[in-house]
């Protein structure tokens, strides 16, 4: 099984960077994925990572460390925009039919 | 291009009632995976299928089944509606069923049972 720890809530100001942690335990791994989430309205993918390191796309950076079990997105220049949920989440392996598990989500409020 | 399509859009039903909720996929895309969203949390994980069969399923009771169709759509039933069965249901298509595939999620449903 899957057990995938985000926190609940970030307050940002607009035009600095917020960066969201997520932390998971898994008993096989796959990747993990980022999905943005407006209120009402569907998730939206963001990023995959599946071997150690940073990928950039953007203002929206992914980070992973599968040793520590450990990921973060780097949100930039943030804009009122950004205000959403965000979402972590982790392929399983085989044994979970490549299972996609999600977190809890990170509400991000973006302030002017 | 058309992303991916559900119906209804909302939908309100008594307890012990039955529900089929409705998935299109984008086109080209052959894996749909339904999910269950309760108001604060992430998506639960319900059924993935891929050309046709059943590749994956959550932990959910047998009240929740569902099916894909020659042309990749696909259909969630729920039978005996319990309150706790009131979330948003969302459809998500990929491309195939490799691990590396995003999934591409529709509006989803928002399911209201009374």
């Amino acid at each position: 099984g899957q057990n995938i720890d985000q926190p609940t809530e970030m307050t940002a100001t607009e035009g600095a960077i917020v960066q969201i942690n997520c932390t998971y335990q898994t008993s096989g791994f796959n990747g993990l994925f980022w999905y943005q989430q407006h209120a009402g309205e569907a998730p939206t993918f963001l990023s995959y990572n599946v071997l150690d390191g940073l990928e950039e796309k953007g203002r929206f950076s992914s980070f992973l460390s599968r040793s520590k079990g450990y990921s973060y997105l780097l949100l930039k220049e943030l804009q009122m925009k950004d205000s959403a949920s965000y979402l972590c989440a982790v392929r399983g392996g085989i044994l979970d039919d490549y299972k996609l598990s999600f977190g809890a989500g990170t509400t991000v409020t973006v302030r002017a | 291009d058309a992303g991916v399509t559900q119906s209804p859009t909302h939908l309100i039903k008594t307890r012990g009632q039955q529900v089929t909720l409705r998935c299109s996929p984008i086109s080209g895309h052959k894996s749909v995976s339904w999910y269950q969203q309760v108001l604060g949390q992430g998506p639960q994980f319900i059924f993935q299928y891929y050309e046709k069969e059943e590749r994956g399923r959550g932990n959910f009771p047998d009240r929740f089944s569902a099916r894909q169709f020659p042309n990749y759509s696909s259909e969630l039933n729920v039978n005996a509606l319990l309150l706790g069965d009131s979330a948003l249901y969302l459809c998500a298509s990929s491309a195939t069923a490799q691990p590396n595939q995003p999934q591409h999620f529709g509006d989803g449903t928002r399911l209201s049972i009374l």
